[in-house]
């Protein structure tokens, strides 16, 4: 596609039950990066992706959030028994290798209550 | 944890003025990139600027880079309200970038 596409825009979730975040990278895009952005902060990184293959997932706050990109092209970022302290917005960026700027997409805002 | 931080945190200038941003970072880096976030969207890339670079422009924006003192300054001019927005700074070392806590501009009519 064009551009950088992420699902949904908005989720709202109670606290214990497990989402799916799902990010759609450009076509031919090598490697495809998660971050996590809190209100007013910039992004903080979670995890990296070159081709299917995880290369860094040293940011993933614990061993609640998972992330895959099974095919080298579409990522799903998990999160298992949401925590209030997981609302924020998820972004997904993805880039050519070696990369020059990342394209991000709109993110994922979500809320748990 | 960031490795970035902007100055200011805020700026406030009327429709027309030179705006300038300041990122300071702590590591070598590979390049800086800046970016622009409007509220409640995605990051939109501006510039990048590699580490053996020192000044890039691109249209009304210009970046200078000074590895010594490991800082970077984004120049706008002749600022236009729809370049009101947070504006971010980001090193990248090795693939992962390390975000500042971003600048927010508001360009008054």
């Amino acid at each position: 596609g064009a551009g950088v596409s992420q699902s949904p825009r908005y989720k709202v979730a109670k606290r214990g039950q497990d989402v799916a975040l799902r990010c759609d990278p450009i076509s031919g895009h090598v490697s495809l990066f998660w971050y996590q952005q809190a209100l007013g902060q910039g992004p903080e990184f979670l995890t990296y992706f070159q081709n299917e293959a995880q290369l860094d997932k040293s940011g993933l706050p614990s061993d609640r959030f998972f992330a895959e990109r099974p095919e080298g092209s579409v990522s799903t970022l998990k999160i298992q028994r949401t925590q209030q302290e997981d609302s924020a917005v998820y972004l997904c960026a993805s880039s050519t290798d070696p990369p020059y700027g990342y394209t991000f997409g709109s993110g994922t805002r979500l809320t748990v209550v | 944890s960031q490795q970035g931080e902007e100055d200011p945190q805020a700026l406030s200038i009327q429709e027309g003025e030179n705006a300038t941003m300041n990122c300071s970072y702590k590591t070598s880096i590979n390049n800086l990139q800046w970016y622009r976030q409007n509220s409640g969207r995605g990051l939109v890339h501006l510039i990048l600027i590699r580490s053996n670079e020192r000044e890039k422009h691109s249209g009304r924006l210009r970046v200078t880079l000074d590895t010594s003192k490991k800082s970077s300054s984004l120049l706008i001019t002749a600022s236009r309200a729809a370049d009101t927005a947070s504006y971010f700074c980001a090193t990248d070392s090795n693939y992962q970038l390390i975000w500042g806590a971003g600048t927010k501009l508001i360009i008054k009519p």
